[in-house]
C-alpha cells in the first residue's frame, strides 16, 4: 500500500523558517519524481515544487522560488521542503504527492503551516 | 502559470448527470494529454478520480468519466449519488516539471 506521511508543520512567524518532511512507503521511491502541493485555508490547490527521481533538477512555482528548497533522501525514503523567509500567504496545508507519468496520483494527509505576524 | 478555470459550483439530483468544465490554454490542457481530476471531501486529502484525460484508477466507479476538446477538459459524473458531494479539482501538466490546478468546483447533490 502506497503511503505518504508528512510532518514538520506548525506555527511560525513571518520571516521564519520551517522544514517539512514526507516519509514514503509502499513503492520504489527512487524511481518516482515527487512534488509538494499546498492548499490555503478555504482555497484551491497550488503546485509548489518538483524534484526528479535522481534529485535533479528541481522546479519551483514563481511564488516560492528563491525561498523554498526541495530535496530527497533515497536512503531514508523521504522528501523534504525547506521553507525560508515565510510570508502570511504561505499559510496552507502542504501535501506530499507522487508524480506518476506526469499525473499526480497519491497524496499524503497533509501538514498545516501557519505563518503569523 | 494562471490557474485553470472551473465553475465555482454545480448541482444535480440523485441519479442525474453533471459535467464540470476546466478551461486552460495551449500551454497546458491543450498541449498535453496529462489532465487529471481529484475529489476532495471536507478535511480530507484529494483523491485521484481521472488521469491522462480519461483513464480511471482502479476502484473509481465508471460513473466518472473524463474528456478533452482543445484547451478545455471535462469531468462527467453520471448516476449522481449523495457521496459524490465534494469539491472537484482539475489539474494539467504544464511542461518543465510543473503542474497547474483549477480553482475547484463544489458539487452539491440536491
Amino acid at each position: 500500500e502506497v503511503q505518504l506521511v508528512e510532518s514538520g508543520g506548525g506555527l511560525v512567524q513571518v520571516g521564519g523558517s520551517l522544514r517539512l518532511s514526507c516519509a514514503v512507503s509502499g513503492f520504489n521511491f527512487n524511481t518516482y519524481s515527487m512534488n509538494w502541493v499546498r492548499q490555503a485555508p478555504g482555497k484551491g490547490l497550488e503546485w509548489v515544487s518538483n524534484i526528479g527521481s535522481d534529485s535533479r533538477p528541481a522546479y519551483y512555482a514563481d511564488s516560492v522560488k528563491g525561498r523554498f528548497t526541495i530535496s530527497r533522501d533515497s536512503a531514508k525514503n523521504s522528501l523534504y521542503l525547506q521553507m525560508n523567509s515565510l510570508r502570511d500567504e504561505d499559510t496552507a496545508v502542504y501535501y506530499c504527492v507522487r508524480d506518476y507519468q506526469f499525473n499526480i496520483d497519491y497524496w499524503g494527509q497533509g501538514t498545516l503551516v501557519t505563518v503569523s505576524s | 502559470q494562471s490557474a485553470l478555470t472551473q465553475p465555482r459550483s454545480v448541482s444535480g439530483s440523485p441519479g442525474q448527470s453533471v459535467t464540470i468544465s476546466c478551461a486552460g490554454t495551449n500551454s497546458d490542457v491543450g498541449a498535453y494529454n496529462f489532465v487529471s481530476w481529484y475529489q476532495q471531501h471536507p478535511g480530507k486529502a484529494p483523491k485521484l478520480m481521472i488521469y491522462d484525460v480519461s483513464k480511471r484508477p482502479s476502484g473509481v466507479p465508471d460513473r466518472f468519466s473524463g474528456s478533452k476538446s482543445g484547451n478545455t477538459a471535462s469531468l462527467t459524473i453520471s448516476g449522481l449519488q449523495a457521496e459524490d458531494e465534494a469539491d472537484y479539482y482539475c489539474c494539467s501538466y504544464a511542461g518543465s516539471a510543473s503542474w497547474v490546478f483549477g480553482g475547484g468546483t463544489k458539487l452539491a447533490v440536491l
